[in-house]
């Protein structure tokens, strides 16, 4: 169980295109996915937090019309970098929790590099 | 807000021996300690949890151990194999009632190397 699913595996855009990054909890309701990222040998930095249903909660330095954020049912939120430029290249990393349960769960990420 | 700590940054052993990887957090309402490993390109996986109401939690050849007081809390780690290598991260969180809170501030990562 607590098995999260994270499209596409990898990504190559051009800069100023946009991608979409879905994250789906497949055995189970997530009421909150969160965002992060990762560079290379680095650890995992929190992007935003979604609630179902809710607008997402950035954390400082996250610009919110860049990174747009969407949790439009309990199995499904969509991270879209909006404008990616070569700087926005990173692991991008869902991960989904259940309710009051502490567990979090991670997708296997998403590797974007912006040409 | 919370601050997570991780030391050692790179850890290296010998198959078969222990490795002990240390965390220190700030914020004294943190009450949630989960431990993940991740390999390289790939999902971070979550090895074992502790909560504060308990101190020490082990899963075979892994344990952690949670000093309250100190705001400390280790990952331990017996009997190591070569598919141990992983970069692990500590990570603590204050959950509310309900599940109010809970955003994992994660420490640095260690990258743990086993030698045959």
């Amino acid at each position: 169980g607590a098995v999260v699913s994270q499209h596409p595996s990898r990504v190559i855009c051009k800069s100023g295109t946009s991608v979409k990054i879905e994250c789906r909890s497949l055995d189970f309701q997530a009421t909150t996915m969160f965002w992060y990222r990762q560079f290379p040998k680095q650890s995992l930095m929190l992007m935003a937090t979604s609630n179902e249903g809710s607008k997402a909660t950035y954390e400082q330095g996250v610009e919110k019309d860049k990174f747009l954020i969407n949790h439009a049912s309990l199995t499904l939120s969509t991270l879209t970098v909006t404008s990616a430029h070569p700087e926005d290249s990173s692991f991008y990393i869902c991960s989904a929790r259940q309710g009051a349960k502490h567990e979090q769960y991670f997708g296997p990420g998403t590797r974007l590099t912006v040409t | 807000g919370e601050n997570v700590e991780q030391h050692p940054s790179t850890l290296s052993v010998q198959e078969g021996d222990s490795a002990v990887i240390k965390c220190t957090y700030s914020d004294s309402a943190s009450n949630y300690f989960p431990w993940y490993k991740q390999e390289l390109g790939k999902r971070p996986q979550l090895i074992i949890d502790i909560r504060s109401n308990v101190g020490e939690k082990k899963d075979q050849r892994i344990a952690v151990t949670l000093n309250k007081t100190a705001k400390h809390f280790s990952l331990h780690i017996t009997e190591t194999q070569p598919e141990d290598s992983a970069v692990y991260f500590c990570a603590a969180t204050a959950m509310g009632y309900g599940g109010s809170q809970g955003n994992l501030i994660f420490g640095k990562g260690t990258k743990l190397s086993v030698k045959p």
